[in-house]
């Protein structure tokens, strides 16, 4: 695709329910990352993937919080037993870069808006 | 820890002003990034840099590496530049990091 695609742009879950998120990259893109960013605030990193391997996780607040990439392309973020504090915006970004250290441009998708009531 | 600072949080300005935002961080970097974020809106990347000055219309992205700081200028100010700007940082270890952004609103 022309950007990087995100779905769904809006999703309402209730406590407890679980959800999962879908961002389909800018096709050959390697680095794929997704952030959460809360209102107001700028998006904080919550894990990295480079073509299939997850690289970083550290941002992932909790285990509920579970990301993959199989086949290096589409990831799918989820979140188990929502809580309302994951209530955010959960942007995903692609990048070409190909290793550590390399220059990219970041293209973001318009992201998913997670409200848990 | 913020490892990028961003100045000012909120900036209005008149029609045609000349503005500055800057951005200061505290990691080893291998490229900075200028996004721009509109209200409800997705986020697109103005600037890429790492050594020296690029420009893109009004636009124009500075960043001294020594200092650890970065300057978006945006020149004859319109209010379709109301949007928050974003700088970010891509580390070392190719992790980002990102400031809270800048609210910047442009009065016709």
């Amino acid at each position: 695709g022309a950007g990087v695609s995100q779905s769904p742009r809006y999703k309402v879950a209730k406590r407890g329910q679980d959800v999962a998120l879908r961002c389909d990259p800018i096709s050959g893109h390697v680095s794929l990352f997704w952030y959460q960013q809360a209102l107001g605030q700028g998006p904080e990193f919550l894990t990295y993937f480079q073509n299939e391997a997850q690289l970083d996780k550290s941002g992932l607040p909790s285990d509920r919080f579970f990301a993959e990439r199989p086949e290096g392309s589409v990831s799918t973020l989820k979140i188990q037993r929502t809580q309302q504090e994951d209530s955010a915006v959960y942007l995903c970004a692609s990048s070409l870069g190909r290793s550590v250290g390399t220059t990219g441009e970041l293209f973001f998708g318009e992201g998913s808006r997670l409200t848990v009531l | 820890k913020n490892e990028v600072e961003q100045s000012p949080q909120n900036l209005t300005a008149q029609e045609g002003e000349f503005i500055t935002i800057n951005c200061s961080y505290s990691v080893g970097i291998s490229a900075l990034h200028w996004l721009q974020q509109h209200p409800g809106g997705g986020i697109v990347s103005l600037f890429m840099l790492s050594s020296g000055k690029k420009k893109h219309g009004r636009l124009i992205a500075t960043i001294n590496i020594q200092e650890k700081h970065s300057s978006l200028h945006i020149t004859a100010s319109h209010p379709r530049d109301s949007a928050v700007y974003i700088c970010a940082v891509r580390s070392s270890g190719n992790q980002f990091y990102f400031g809270t952004g800048t609210s910047l609103t442009v009065i016709p």
